[in-house]
């Protein structure tokens, strides 16, 4: 089966840096995409890793390692905007995307 | 904005009633995904088309249909609604030959609340 595990809340303050994880477990992995989505919007794209390795634009950066099932979405200087669902998204063969429960990140002031 | 245009933006409506969910993917976009989000079940992906053509299917039940158009515009049908249909109902889409990547852009949901 698929299954996709991330945090379900994160924390932080404003301007800080937050890390949010997600394993996953799927058959035909072609690549691991970030989204995020304010209350009651369109999930909006962030980031898309296919191969091992750092993808860096702007505050945001995203993290795959294939070998061990594991990606991270880094947001650095945290800005009360960024407050959100963030859902890693795992890309499937024919471009599916199964998406994973969701992290509300909360940024205090 | 994604360029992904969704109507209606709320729709309500009664149980064992039919509604149609249209979508207008991105201009060149091929493909068109829809999926489904409730709080219990997450975002799930329901089906996919490509050039008119379905190309996969999610978890997307049998009172469920989609098809896409020649002008590449898509249609999400749902009837016999029941009240676990309420949800918002998401169209992506991808595929433009003049992009790289494939990602996919969402258009900003159609909210289905069955009474």
């Amino acid at each position: 089966g698929q299954s996709l595990e991330q945090p379900s809340e994160v924390t932080a303050v404003e301007g800080a840096i937050v890390q949010i994880n997600c394993t996953y477990q799927t058959s035909g992995f072609y690549g691991l995409s970030w989204y995020q989505q304010h209350d009651g919007g369109a999930p909006t794209f962030l980031s898309y890793n296919a191969l091992d390795g750092l993808e860096e634009t702007g505050r945001f950066s995203s993290f795959l390692s294939r070998s061990d099932s594991y990606g991270y979405l880094l947001l650095q200087e945290l800005q009360m905007k960024d407050s959100a669902s963030y859902f890693c998204a795992v890309r499937e063969y024919g471009n599916k995307l199964v998406f994973g429960a969701g992290t509300i990140l909360r940024v205090k002031s | 904005d994604s360029g992904v245009t969704q109507t209606p933006k709320h729709l309500i409506t009664a149980t064992g009633q039919r509604v149609t969910l249209r979508c207008s993917p991105r201009s060149g976009d091929l493909s068109v995904y829809w999926y489904q989000q409730s709080l219990d079940q997450g975002l799930q992906f329901l089906i996919q088309y490509y050039n008119g053509e379905e190309r996969a299917k999610g978890n997307i039940l049998e009172r469920f249909s989609a098809q896409q158009f020649p002008d590449l515009h898509s249609e999400l049908n749902l009837s016999s609604l029941e009240l676990g249909d309420s949800a918002l109902y998401f169209c992506a889409s991808s595929g433009n030959k003049r992009e790289a990547s494939d990602t996919q852009y969402f258009g900003p949901g159609t909210r289905l609340t069955v009474l």
